[in-house]
C-alpha cells in the first residue's frame, strides 16, 4: 500500500514482557515519528528520526522505551518490561522531510494492551 | 507544550460552514500552521497547512491573520463525517506537538 503501515494492529501482552512494534513508512520519506495515545487522551510525542541525524528522543517516557530505524526505512519501537500504564495506541507517522515544508502521514496505530 | 490554544468543543449544523479558531500568539517567523483531525479510533488525518498566505484545498480553507497570531480552519459545508477532534499545530523543523484540540460535533 501507499500509506504508513503499522503492525501488529493489536497486541495483548502480559505485564513484564517485552514488545516490539513495527512501522513501515511511506517509501522515500526521510522523517519518521512515533506517538502514543492513551484512552481518551491526546497524542504524546515519543521519538523523531530525520534522515541520518541523531534522533530526537526527548519524548521517551523511560529507559524501558527505545526505537531504532534501520536503513532509513522501517522502524521498531521496543518496550521492555511492559507495565499496565503502557497500554495505549502507538502511532507512527512519516514525512518527506522536516516539518514546515512537508506533510506527515499517520498510520492506523498499534493498540497495545498490557494485562 | 503545545504552542496553540483552541476551544475545547464546538457544534455545527450539517451543511453549514464550520469555523474553527486557533490562537498561536508566540509563533515564530518560520513556523508553519498545520491542521490535522482525528476521527474516533483512527490515526490523525492531514487537512491543510500554511505559513503566511491563506490556503485552500479540496477539504478546507485556512485563514491566517496578518500578524500570524491566530488562524481559522474553515470547512465550507460540514457533513456528519466531519465530526472529529481537530488539532492546530505550529512547527518548523521539529516534531508535531499536539494539544487537546477542538472536538467538533456536526449535528443533523
Amino acid at each position: 500500500g501507499a500509506g504508513v503501515s503499522q503492525s501488529p494492529s493489536n497486541k495483548v501482552t502480559e505485564k513484564g514482557k517485552d514488545v516490539e512494534l513495527r512501522c513501515d513508512p511511506i517509501s522515500g520519506h526521510t522523517a519518521l515519528y512515533w506517538y502514543r495515545q492513551s484512552l481518551g487522551q491526546g497524542l504524546e510525542f515519543l521519538i523523531y528520526f530525520q534522515g541520518n541525524s541523531a534522533p530526537d528522543k526527548s519524548g521517551l517516557p523511560s529507559d524501558r522505551f527505545s526505537a531504532e530505524r534501520t536503513g532509513g526505512s522501517v522502524s521498531t519501537l521496543t518496550i521492555q518490561r511492559t507495565q499496565q500504564e503502557d497500554s495505549a495506541v502507538y502511532l507512527c507517522a512519516s514525512s518527506l522531510g522536516r516539518t514546515g515544508w512537508s506533510v506527515a502521514f499517520f498510520g492506523q496505530g498499534t493498540r497495545l494492551t498490557v494485562v | 507544550d503545545a504552542k496553540t490554544t483552541q476551544p475545547t468543543s464546538m457544534d455545527c449544523a450539517e451543511g453549514r460552514a464550520a469555523n474553527l479558531p486557533c490562537n498561536h500568539s508566540t509563533i515564530s517567523g518560520n513556523e508553519y500552521v498545520y491542521w490535522y483531525r482525528q476521527i474516533h479510533s483512527q490515526g490523525p488525518q492531514y487537512i491543510i497547512h500554511g505559513l503566511k498566505n491563506n490556503e485552500t484545498n479540496e477539504m478546507a480553507s485556512l485563514i491566517i491573520t496578518e500578524d500570524r497570531k491566530s488562524s481559522t480552519l474553515i470547512l465550507p459545508h460540514a457533513t456528519l463525517r466531519d465530526t472529529a477532534v481537530y488539532y492546530c499545530i505550529v512547527t518548523y523543523g521539529q516534531n508535531f506537538v499536539f494539544g487537546p484540540g477542538t472536538r467538533l460535533s456536526v449535528l443533523p
